[in-house]
């Protein structure tokens, strides 16, 4: 079946530094890949999107490449900020499943001043 | 422009009983999905409505039931409550997949439910 893991949190970072969250996936076929933050307190939101492998996407300041050789999605960004700090969860949708998004189990970041 | 709404927002129950969450879906969506998160994890699909039918269903028991209006909001219903049902109920709306496409679901913000 489709699995996404996420790497082993949570994460504690000073501001203006470089992030880095693994996610790897296992499933058949081509599924969309997604990033979704969840503030404290909040529902989650879509935080960026890739449809087909060697896709990139990108949203304030966060980035993705679907990389299909090693079933990758990792999220960086180049310089954090404390309003990052959030709980980010990688998903995907294996495209024939209408809406069943698999998610990771999510990452906790805490960016401190 | 309204997102997803969610009611109510926490509720307090003790086992065996019964619970209704409710949602109205964000305007022009007409597909309605249930997650489960239970703390510390990932949401967990629980079933979509679509046309007033469920239309697919995860991992969940028979005890797990919903229904959806003809103005696409929708209800979850858990019936016979268990400590572990104890979560966070997320509702998300979208367009139906079918003719547009994009993968992307609009999430409320959820129901927290504790199960005594």
């Amino acid at each position: 079946g489709n699995s996404v893991t996420q790497m082993e949190g949570p994460v504690t970072l000073s501001e203006e530094a470089f992030l880095t969250i693994n996610c790897t996936y296992t499933a058949t076929g081509y599924p969309s890949l997604f990033w979704y933050v969840q503030y404290p307190g909040e529902g989650l939101q879509l935080l960026l999107k890739a449809t087909k492998a060697d896709d990139k996407g990108s949203n304030k300041g966060f980035e993705a490449t679907y990389r299909k050789e090693t079933t990758s999605f990792h999220l960086e960004k180049g310089s954090v900020q404390v309003s990052d700090s959030a709980v980010y969860f990688c998903a995907l949708w294996p495209f024939t499943s209408y809406g069943k998004l698999t998610f990771g189990q999510g990452t906790i970041l805490t960016v401190h001043p | 422009d309204a997102g997803v709404t969610q009611s109510p927002t926490h509720l307090i129950k003790t086992r065996g009983q019964q619970v209704t969450l409710r949602c109205s879906p964000k305007s022009g969506h007409d597909t309605v999905s249930w997650y489960q998160q239970a703390l510390g994890q990932g949401p967990q699909f629980i079933f979509q409505y679509y046309e007033e039918e469920e239309r697919q269903r995860g991992n969940f028991p028979d005890r797990f039931s919903g229904h959806q209006f003809p103005n696409y909001s929708s209800e979850l219903n858990v019936n016979a409550l268990l400590l572990g049902d104890s979560a966070l109920y997320l509702c998300a709306s979208s367009h139906d997949w079918g003719t547009q496409n994009t993968g992307e679901l609009f999430f409320g913000e959820g129901s927290r439910l504790t199960v005594l």
